[in-house]
């Protein structure tokens, strides 16, 4: 079976763009969630989605949004970048997402730097 | 407060010991999950091991298993017989019961552990 999948790995953007993510979960897998890695604060989440809706959001400011496909599939954008957007995106695939007990399956991210 | 504290921001330990990562963690809701994942410098987040609030016994999975003491709100990770492969940072993180299902993930600022021969 395979992974979590997200492209691209690596992007370089600057001050004032927009960017788009995507992430592919694993198959038969309905939820997907976000995660901002950064060196100072750390993992953070960012939001969930299941079955083409939003069910739950961390807390970033509104340049921050996503979606989700009819097939799972998952993408972020992040408009007007700035410099402290600079971080490891991580996407995180389950079943359905909504128990406790459920484990988040990740890919390897996409590296977005910006300039 | 932080919600989840992991204490040891670094640890150097020899091949073929046994490691303790330590992880506290703060919530009043009384069904929680704590999980533990470990980031390779490739990036990816692995999944390692999971222990349920209501859980009676400490999980085990392979060579790793959580100390669990719910008293002291503590869910420690330990690896039996280190390997090299093993080198790299380890997160503890907690997901917690909302109104409508279960929140994110709420990690640590992780534990990076370097295993030496």
């Amino acid at each position: 079976k395979a992974g979590v999948t997200q492209t691209p790995r690596y992007l370089i953007k600057t001050r004032g763009q927009q960017v788009t993510l995507s992430c592919s979960p694993i198959s038969g897998h309905r939820s997907v969630s976000w995660y901002q890695q950064t060196p100072g604060q750390g993992l953070q989440f960012l939001f969930e989605y299941f079955s083409e809706t939003q069910r739950n959001k961390g807390n970033f400011p509104g340049r921050f949004s996503g979606r989700q496909f009819s097939n799972s599939r998952s993408e972020m954008n992040v408009s007007t970048l700035e410099l402290g957007d600079s971080a490891l995106y991580l996407c995180a695939s389950s079943l359905a997402g909504g128990a406790t007990n459920e484990k988040l399956f990740f890919g390897s991210g996409t590296q977005l730097s910006v300039l | 407060a932080q919600k989840i504290t992991q204490t040891q921001p670094g640890m150097f330990v020899q091949e073929k010991e046994a490691v303790t990562l330590d992880c506290t963690y703060d919530t009043s809701d009384p069904s929680y999950g704590l999980f533990w994942y470990k980031q390779p410098s490739s990036g990816e987040m692995i999944f390692l091991i999971y222990q349920g609030s209501y859980d009676q016994q400490n999980a085990t999975e392979g060579r790793y298993s959580l100390n669990f003491q719910k008293a002291r709100k503590s869910a420690n990770l330990v690896i039996s017989a280190s390997q090299l492969g093993d080198s790299a940072m380890y997160f503890c993180a907690m997901r917690e019961r909302t109104g409508g299902g279960a929140d994110g993930l709420t990690f640590g600022k992780g534990t990076h552990l370097i295993i030496q021969p």
